[in-house]
């Protein structure tokens, strides 16, 4: 498959503050991305998706900004609640075809 | 978003025998199904992409013989793991392309595969 990695494999944040999660990709012909969201033992979340002709989309408390010069994508979460402690995917690549990176685990301090 | 199930959702075998996952699409028809495989701390690599009435797309690697899929019904995919061996353990998660609904993809809960 396609490589996306992931700059930060674990992070750690204070309860309130603003999550940033980091993606790179190396495919360019990649015309969607996605960020799902996995607790243990569970199958991956939907967060957020994005399309290669957009560069920044909102949705409730999250944004995906996406960075085609630089094959970048981030995840941007707003007001970082203990419930949002898991592990972080990105997948790029068309809807038939979606390739995952190693994923960042996100801790959120009380 | 599209609710997707997975029964069952832990199974323990033996060494030689065979396994059916079954990924049920509960509020809309799937055309398009996919079967993914997580091993411990690591991410969700696909084996197959399975159509509903046609023959599923594996993924290089992905021996189609050892890992059956039947897209029979709109709603319904099975994954069979035949002869299942101790490196076959994984968590294996299905996922629908939900057309209707913004087109992406949804995940059900997964199911974890212990073979002794």
């Amino acid at each position: 498959g396609e490589s996306v990695g992931l700059h930060l494999p674990t992070l750690s944040v204070q309860e309130g503050d603003n999550s940033i999660i980091n993606c790179a990709y190396s495919n360019s012909a990649s015309d969607y991305f996605i960020w799902y969201k996995q607790e243990s033992g569970k199958g991956p979340q939907f967060i957020i998706d994005i399309r290669s002709n957009m560069d920044k989309r909102q949705g409730q408390r999250v944004t995906v900004l996406l960075n085609k010069t630089v094959k970048h994508l981030s995840l941007q979460i707003a007001a970082t609640q203990p419930g949002d402690s898991a592990v972080y995917f990105c997948a790029e690549g068309s809807l038939n075809n979606l390739f995952f990176g190693t994923g960042t685990r996100l801790t959120v301090i009380p | 978003g599209a609710v997707v199930s997975q029964h069952p959702s832990w199974v323990i075998c033996k060494s030689g025998t065979s396994v059916k996952i079954e990924c049920r699409s509960l509020d809309f028809q799937a055309t398009t199904m996919f079967w993914y495989r997580q091993f411990p701390k690591q991410s969700l690599m696909l084996m197959a992409t399975s159509n509903e009435g046609s023959k599923a797309t594996y993924e290089q690697g992905v021996e189609k013989d050892k890992f059956l899929i039947n897209h029979a019904s709109l709603t319904l995919s099975t994954l069979t793991v035949t002869s299942a061996h101790p490196e076959d353990s994984s968590f294996y998660i299905c996922s629908v392309k939900a057309g209707g609904r913004g087109d992406t993809q949804y995940f059900g809960p997964g199911t974890r595969l212990t073979v002794l």
